[in-house]
């Protein structure tokens, strides 16, 4: 079975420039994350969605970010305008359901760097 | 708000040896806990999910134990391999399906 997909794997881009990240969660999961790995900062939930809908978008440090699920197999994490300090890995992640004893079944993540 | 830490942040072993990774978190009221690998350049690979009712979980030479009540968490690997090398990351479950992670402890077996 295809686990979670995302693309692109790298990504490196000039500050100023808009990057969009993409996800394709396990087909049947109803649940998405958006996490951000930086080596200060380790593993952090930048949003998660369920049943397509926005749930908890906390953890989104500014405006500059956006995140839709359109459908159930697609979602996009927008930054508009990038800076350096949006370099990191960029992990998406799907579980089976809302039920909180799922476990998460991550990407291979979207290596980010902003010059 | 919870807090992960695991202890030790980086780890040598020779292969053959058993060795504890020690996952804390500071609120008792979890859902679930999650042991993940790392490896470079990766994503994370679920290892084991402990539920907050549950004491321990098992699998192949791994062992998770779960002490919800002085929020403590270890994985125990025995007779550790050249390909156990990477990190191992401990994630709680506090509830709407968020998680929050420790940083991780990378570990090194050496063959």
């Amino acid at each position: 079975d295809a686990g979670v997909i995302q693309s692109p794997r790298h990504e490196v881009t000039e500050m100023g420039q808009e990057v969009t990240l993409r996800c394709k969660p396990i087909s049947g999961h109803n649940s998405l994350f958006w996490y951000r790995q930086t080596m200060m900062r380790g593993l952090e939930l930048l949003i998660y969605f369920n049943n397509n809908v926005p749930i908890d978008d906390s953890g989104m440090p500014e405006d500059r970010f956006s995140a839709k699920m359109p459908n159930a197999s697609f979602s996009t994490l927008k930054i508009q305008p990038s800076e350096p300090r949006d370099s990191a890995v960029y992990f998406c992640a799907s579980s089976l359901a809302s039920h909180s004893n799922q476990p998460q079944h991550f990407g291979d993540g979207t290596r980010l760097s902003i010059l | 708000k919870q807090e992960v830490t695991q202890i030790p942040a980086a780890l040598s072993v020779p292969e053959g040896e058993n060795l504890v990774l020690n996952c804390s978190f500071t609120d008792s009221a979890i859902y679930n806990l999650q042991w993940f690998r790392q490896d470079p350049g990766k994503g994370l690979t679920s290892l084991l999910l402990i539920q907050s009712s549950q004491r321990e979980q098992t699998s192949g030479r791994l062992n998770a134990s779960l002490d919800k009540s002085s929020g403590r968490s270890t994985l125990y690997i025995a007779a550790s391999q050249p390909g156990d090398s990477a990190t191992y990351l401990c994630a709680v479950n506090s509830g709407y399906s968020t998680l929050t992670f420790g940083k991780g402890t990378m570990l090194l077996v050496s063959p």
